[in-house]
């Protein structure tokens, strides 16, 4: 089985400054990826990062890095240089063979 | 290129009547997904479709809802007797089928059941 949990229902920050979105999981599966979704009011989800668990390295995509500790089974997601476009919902979420969980998201605001 | 369709982008319906939801995948995309999105929550995984199959629909709520993927491409959710409760963001989804490949969403649709 596959769990996802966003403790964090909503945050804000300052335009240019950094923020960090928490995101812990469980899976039952030795093989898997972690994922963080980004949701505009457009209704589209849009991949915004992905990490192989298998893989030590934290995943960077531009100002989105990840912080992922496998043994605490976190996965945190830090943007940095906080810009008005990056105002929305996100997911954390996790997949194994197929099965693509997510969590219930964190409203992002960022505040010109 | 095209990205993952999905029609209409809002559906109004009556309580009780039949509604079709479609979803038209990225070309070559073998896996499909149906997920459903209520207000404020995380989307809820529905049912998986790997080529013509449904694979894993262990999501779907009860016996009203099925879904088709007749020719390995565009998937149809129906849902029957429509309930207020079925009202959500119904969301599609694609990806190549490789483990971890990365879902590619579609803009929803929105079902409201009056």
């Amino acid at each position: 089985a596959q769990t996802v949990t966003q403790s964090q229902p909503e945050m804000s920050v300052q335009e240019a400054e950094t923020v960090t979105l928490s995101c812990t999981y469980d899976t039952s599966e030795n093989n898997y990826y972690l994922f963080w979704y980004k949701q505009p009011p457009s209704r589209q989800m849009i991949l915004v990062i992905r990490q192989e668990a298998y893989k030590q390295q934290n995943a960077t995509e531009n100002r989105f890095s990840v912080n992922f500790q496998k043994a605490a089974k976190s996965f945190s997601l830090k943007i940095s240089d906080s810009q008005l476009g990056d105002t929305a919902m996100y997911f954390c979420g996790t997949s194994g063979t197929y099965k693509y969980i997510f969590g219930t998201g964190t409203r992002l605001k960022v505040l010109a | 290129g095209a990205g993952v369709s999905q029609t209409p982008s809002n559906k109004v319906t009556e309580k009780g009547k039949y509604v079709e939801l479609r979803c038209d995948p990225i070309s070559g995309h073998t896996a499909l997904y149906w997920y459903r999105q209520s207000l404020g929550q995380g989307p809820e995984f529905l049912i998986y479709f790997q080529g013509t199959g449904a694979a894993d629909d262990s999501g779907l709520p009860n016996d009203r809802f099925f879904a088709v993927r007749p020719e390995g491409s565009v998937s149809t959710l129906k849902i029957q007797r429509t309930e207020r409760g079925d009202s959500a963001v119904y969301l599609c989804a694609s990806s190549t089928g490789a483990d971890g490949s990365p879902l590619h969403f579609g803009n929803g649709t929105r079902l409201t059941v009056t």
